[in-house]
């Protein structure tokens, strides 16, 4: 497996508290992406970093907010936590689709906000 | 807006055979096509993927065939097994472009 990590791993949070994500890798790759997954949705692109300190928007970016001061942290944040963001958050790295063609997955955070 | 049709959504097959999943794209500019294999529990691993300068990709059972000009392409997996059941999902990636676009994934079941 890549060298990634997410914790939390799970957590449980009630509706309007802050909540941070981590993602780690080791594998210093450029380009990091954070994900949720829900039934019947899939994956979605929720922000994406192509570097240090620079992001992007996916598809699904309001309500969350990133950051990356290093090549090997990417943080997703929950500003204020509501019962909609209940997913399964999953962080991928990649080298550069023009080089390795492939995005690979940390093991993923179970986020229940109550 | 979706702009990659995965279908069906569950699918159900006994043990040695055929499985299939199509998927549909609109935008032209796409130029990567992988496919993602996801056990319970675990992250998306990428299983097979495919350039549109071929038609076709075989890797042992599982064989990705493309349709350009309809803009589909599916994956078969050929002598299914239980220990193929997962979820799959297709994708869709653009030259200069980091991004991928998933489609909403299939359930497959291999009953043994």
């Amino acid at each position: 497996d890549a060298g990634i990590t997410q914790s939390p791993r799970h957590k449980v949070t009630e509706t309007g508290t802050p909540v941070t994500l981590r993602c780690h890798q080791t594998e210093n790759h450029r380009y990091m992406y954070w994900y949720r997954q829900d039934p019947g949705h899939g994956l979605r692109l929720i922000h994406y970093s192509y570097g240090v300190k620079d992001t992007d928007k996916g598809e699904v970016s309001d309500g969350y907010s990133v950051s990356r001061s290093k090549t090997e942290d990417f943080l997703l944040t929950l500003e204020s936590a509501t019962s909609s963001q209940t997913s399964v958050y999953f962080c991928a790295i990649s080298e550069s689709l023009a080089v390795s063609y492939e995005q690979y997955f940390g093991p993923g955070t179970r986020l229940t906000v109550t | 807006q979706q702009q990659v049709k995965q279908s069906p959504q569950s699918l159900i097959v006994q043990k040695g055979g055929i499985s299939i999943i199509n998927c549909a794209y609109e935008n032209t500019a796409f130029d990567y096509f992988p496919w993602y294999q996801q056990f319970p529990g675990k992250g998306p691993a990428l299983l097979i993927a495919i350039r549109p300068d071929v038609s076709e990709k075989k890797e042992g059972r599982f064989t990705i065939s493309f349709n350009k000009s309809a803009k589909q392409f599916s994956l078969h997996i050929m002598d299914s097994q239980p220990g193929d059941s997962a979820t799959y999902f297709c994708a869709a990636g653009q030259g200069g472009s980091e991004k991928l676009v998933f489609g909403k994934g299939t359930k497959l079941t291999v009953n043994p």
